[in-house]
C-alpha cells in the first residue's frame, strides 16, 4: 500500500535559522509528491510539488524540497525561517493505483508542526 | 485563480439536527469534488469523492446515510452532516479538482460542533 511517513511532530527553529521538515513515502512506481501548509483553522495551501524531472523543487514562500529516490524521501526545506511560517506541514503522495471516484487519492502524512521562534 | 469557498466557516448545531455545508469553486470548474475530515491534530481523512451529476464514492467507514454529499453543477458540492451527534464534531475540508491542470485545490474548511 501506498504511504506517506513524517517521523517528527513537531520541528523547533529559530528564526533566520535554515529548517527541514521530513518526508520518507513508499509507493509502487514513480510518485507524486507534494507539501502542503495549514494555519490554525484553515484549508490547505499548496506549496510545491513534484512529478517528474529536476529532483529540487522550488515552491511558495521560500520553500523547496528535494525529491531523493534511493531514499524515498521528499525533505521540505527553507534557508531561513521565519516566525511567520510556524503552522502545520503535510507531506501527501499521489496514490496512482488507488482510486476514489475514478480518480487518484491523495494520501497524506501526520503532519508535522512548525515552530519559529524569534 | 483556483479559489475554493466553503461556507459556512463554523457552525454550532444541537445533536439531532442536519448541517449543510456548501463548497465552491470560484474560478474553475471542478468535475471532482473531495470532501475531507480533520480531527484535532491528525491528517487529513478522505470520506468521498463526487463527480457532477453523478453519486458519490464514499471511503470504507464512512455512512453514506450520515454524510450526504450533492454534487449539481460544476462550482457546487454540498455535505450534509444529517442527525448530528457531538462525535460527528469536526474540521471538514473540501477540495475541488481543476480538470484543466488537473490539480486540487482546498477550500478554508468548516468548523462543526454539535452539541
Amino acid at each position: 500500500a501506498q504511504s506517506v511517513a513524517q517521523p517528527e511532530d513537531q520541528v523547533n527553529v529559530a528564526e533566520g535559522n535554515p529548517l527541514t521538515v521530513k518526508c520518507t513515502y513508499s509507493v509502487s512506481g514513480n510518485p507524486y509528491l507534494f507539501w502542503y501548509v495549514q494555519y490554525p483553522n484553515r484549508g490547505l495551501q499548496f506549496l510545491l510539488k513534484y512529478i517528474t524531472g529536476d529532483n529540487l523543487v522550488k515552491g511558495s514562500y521560500g520553500f523547496e524540497a528535494e525529491f531523493n529516490k534511493s531514499q524515498t524521501s521528499f525533505h521540505l526545506k527553507k534557508p531561513s525561517a521565519l516566525v511567520s511560517d510556524s503552522a502545520l506541514y503535510f507531506c501527501a503522495v499521489r496514490d496512482r493505483t488507488m482510486f476514489s471516484g475514478g480518480y487518484n487519492k491523495l494520501i497524506f502524512g501526520a503532519g508535522t508542526r512548525l515552530a519559529v521562534h524569534p | 485563480g483556483a479559489v475554493v469557498s466553503q461556507h459556512p466557516s463554523w457552525v454550532i448545531c444541537k445533536s439531532g439536527t442536519s448541517v449543510k455545508i456548501e463548497c465552491r469553486s470560484l474560478d474553475f470548474q471542478a468535475t471532482t469534488m473531495f470532501w475531507y475530515r480533520q480531527f484535532p491534530k491528525q491528517s487529513l481523512m478522505l470520506m468521498a469523492t463526487s463527480n457532477e451529476g453523478s453519486k458519490a464514492t464514499y471511503e470504507q467507514g464512512v455512512e453514506k446515510d450520515k454524510f450526504l454529499i450533492n454534487h449539481a453543477s460544476l462550482t457546487l458540492s454540498t455535505l450534509t452532516v444529517t442527525s448530528a451527534h457531538p462525535e460527528d464534531s469536526s474540521f471538514y475540508i473540501c477540495s475541488a479538482r481543476d480538470s484543466i491542470y488537473n490539480e486540487q485545490f482546498f477550500g478554508p474548511g468548516t468548523r462543526l460542533t454539535v452539541l
